[in-house]
């Protein structure tokens, strides 16, 4: 199995841009869950879905943070417009029988 | 609420000495356990679980013991190795409704030295 895949692995981009992350969870998984880590804040969870519907979304930061899973194999994470302190690395995980399989990160950075 | 407490790092150790990274816990309902490892630059990966009181979780010589009576969960090696150098998280789920959202502790980072 691939594992979790996330795309881009890394991202530099200017104040007020709009910045897509995208993941692929592992198939057969139910939920998918995106996180963000920072040195300051460690890790938040933002927002998991299970079924492609979105449970619990009590972490998004603000409304420049959207998330949607359009079907089981793929999600988004949109910032817009994109500000230095999302500066971060964003993770997608998802679960099977309580067990989060983590990707790989996307490193973004926001000038 | 739920809430994961971990020991303050960072942690510093030689190789071949004795690790303990202390976890307690506050949950209402009895959750399942969970040590996460993260290796440098990677995301999170499932090192040990357990589901119920005195279980025992055990992966690469990383073992921690369910303890209800005092809501713990500490993780103990015998001997670390300087590849053991990595984040730890302990978290928890409770399992309630069909939640999957785990609460996490902090992380202790530690650092093998040879």
């Amino acid at each position: 199995d691939a594992g979790v895949i996330q795309s881009p692995r890394h991202e530099v981009t200017e104040m007020g841009q709009e910045v897509t992350l995208r993941c692929k969870p592992i198939s057969g998984h139910n939920s998918l869950f995106w996180y963000r880590q920072t040195m300051m804040r460690g890790l938040e969870l933002l927002i998991y879905f299970n079924n492609n519907v979105p449970i619990d979304d009590s972490g998004m930061p603000e409304d420049r943070f959207s998330a949607k899973m359009p079907n089981a194999s793929f999600s988004t994470l949109k910032i817009q417009p994109s500000e230095p302190r999302d500066s971060a690395v964003y993770f997608c995980a998802s679960s099977q029988q309580e067990t989060q399989y983590f990707g790989p990160g996307t490193r973004l950075l926001v000038l | 609420g739920n809430s994961v407490t971990q020991m303050e790092g960072p942690v510093t150790l030689s190789e071949e000495a004795f690790l303990t990274i202390n976890c307690t816990y506050t949950a209402t309902g009895y959750p399942s356990l969970f040590w996460y490892v993260q290796y440098p630059g990677e995301g999170l990966q499932l090192l040990l679980k357990a589901t119920k009181a005195d279980d025992k979780g055990s992966n690469k010589g990383f073992e921690a013991t369910y303890r209800k009576e005092t809501t713990s969960f500490h993780l103990e090696k015998g001997s670390v190795q300087v590849s053991d150098s990595a984040v730890y998280f302990c978290a928890l789920l409770l399992p309630n409704f069909g939640n999957e959202k785990l609460t996490f502790g902090t992380g202790t980072r530690l650092t093998i030295i040879p």
